[in-house]
């Protein structure tokens, strides 16, 4: 099955400054890659996502980038804010029958420091 | 607001009790996905519905088993409790790869 790795577990930062994290996956039939943010509390919400016939996508200040040859997709954040602060998941997800299971990274734990 | 409601928000029971925790899907999605998160095991995949009927299966346990009614609503049901299954569970709903998920149900066993 689908293995995914997510580097670093924790991501410490000072406003303003970027963040990025990585992901590898294993399976070269996934296709599509969502990133989610969990605050504490609350369930994982989608922030933005890139299909394996693109290899990158921004908004405002977020940004994926995928290299299916490497099998490997990364989040950058620009200008971090406190409000970035979060867990962030990556995953990979490829479609069986109908069926899209995502194969989730451990997390990574950001936090923006003011 | 993902527009994917849970309830109850948070559940404590003992060990050998049954639960059931539900979930309404976003209006039109018609896939509803059941996850599982823990510290140890971080999120996984537990069980696909779409309109109805079981579409696939991930990591879930015998004593666990799902359905979804014909509002497209789905519960979740926990049965022969232990206190390892003590972790947050959440649904998520999809019209196609992309999901989106709901609030989550916090269950303790004790």
């Amino acid at each position: 099955g689908e293995n995914v790795e997510q580097h670093p577990s924790t991501l410490s930062v000072q406003e303003g400054d970027s963040a990025v994290i990585k992901c590898t996956y294993s399976d070269s039939a996934s296709n599509y890659f969502p990133w989610y943010k969990q605050e504490l509390g609350k369930g994982p919400q989608l922030i933005i996502d890139i299909r394996s016939n693109v290899g990158e996508k921004k908004d405002q200040r977020i940004a994926v980038t995928l290299n299916k040859t490497a099998k490997h997709f990364s989040l950058h954040i620009t200008e971090t804010q406190p409000e970035d602060s979060a867990v962030y998941f990556c995953a990979a997800t490829f479609a069986s029958g109908g069926s899209y299971i995502p194969t989730f990274g451990r997390g990574t734990s950001l936090i923006v420091h003011p | 607001d993902s527009g994917v409601t849970q309830t109850p928000k948070h559940l404590i029971t003992a060990t050998g009790q049954r639960v059931t925790l539900r979930c309404s899907p976003r209006s039109g999605d018609l896939s509803v996905y059941w996850y599982q998160q823990s510290l140890d095991q971080g999120l996984q995949f537990l069980i696909q519905y779409y309109n109805g009927e079981e579409r696939a299966k991930g990591n879930i346990l015998e004593r666990f088993s799902a359905q979804q009614f014909p509002d497209l609503h789905s519960e979740l049901n926990l049965s022969s409790l232990e206190l390892g299954d003590s972790a947050l569970y959440f649904c998520a709903s999809s019209r196609g790869d992309t999901q989106y998920f709901g609030p989550g149900t916090r269950l303790t066993v004790l």
